[in-house]
């Protein structure tokens, strides 16, 4: 079971916007601003997309955004086009004992 | 480009000790504020942070794998290293070195290993 909880699955049309969540709990998520994004497709390496709650690494898309409510991480893609079907996986500091601790990913599939 | 490649054997048997090379080219290991990670996948599943070193030596680990994980650092050779050991089938998995900027986070990624615990 993976530290941090994420839907197993979302889907959306291409031009839709979804949102994949990442529910922590205080001692990561909540207490700090250091939730990661990841992109993976299949039989590849994952691909930072977002770092520190909110910025995108240079290359990545406007399309991509993230935010933070409490406990709670967001992904937000807009504008889904069928290359960004794929697995996505969240990712938080968890303090000087955990140190890091990674959701169980959630597949997006573009209709 | 900096770019990282991992090498070492894809079959260990259980009891083992299973040991991982990653190679850094495109630039020095020692350049920049970075920490260097191990990261493992098992197939079908999500990802599992296991450690981390810095070009000092200092290391991080899982606590849940801390008792049985060495990363070390050779900088004349620009790599980093895993060592495990007591090795079951639940550690079958692709293993991946990533780079972390000094915060917690994995900007560049090896394209991933795949070892196998199996007698």
């Amino acid at each position: 079971q993976s530290a941090l909880t994420q839907p197993a699955s979302v889907s959306g049309s291409p031009g839709q916007s979804i949102t994949i969540s990442c529910t922590g709990t205080s001692s990561d998520v909540g207490s700090y601003n250091l939730v990661s994004w990841y992109q993976q497709h299949p039989g590849k390496a994952p691909k930072l997309m977002i770092y520190e709650g909110s910025k995108r690494p240079s290359g990545v898309s406007n399309r991509f955004s993230g935010s933070k409510s409490g406990n709670t991480a967001s992904l937000t893609i807009s504008g889904l086009q069928a290359e960004d079907e794929a697995d996505y996986y969240c990712c938080s500091y968890a303090g000087s004992s955990t140190y890091v601790v990674f959701g169980g990913g959630t597949k997006l599939t573009v209709l | 480009q900096v770019q990282l490649q991992e090498s070492g054997p894809g079959l260990v048997k259980p009891s083992q000790t299973l040991s991982l090379t990653c190679t850094v080219s495109g630039g020095s290991i020692s350049s920049g504020s970075y920490y260097w990670s191990w990261i493992r996948q098992p197939a079908g599943k999500g990802l599992e942070w296991i450690g981390r070193i810095y070009t000092s030596g200092s290391t991080n680990y899982n606590p849940s794998l801390k008792s049985r994980v060495t990363i070390s650092v050779d900088t004349s050779k620009n790599q980093f290293s895993l060592k495990l050991s007591s090795v079951t089938a639940a550690d079958t998995a692709v293993y991946y070195c990533a780079r972390a900027p000094n915060h917690w986070y994995f900007d560049l990624w090896g394209r991933g290993t795949l070892v196998t615990v199996s007698s």
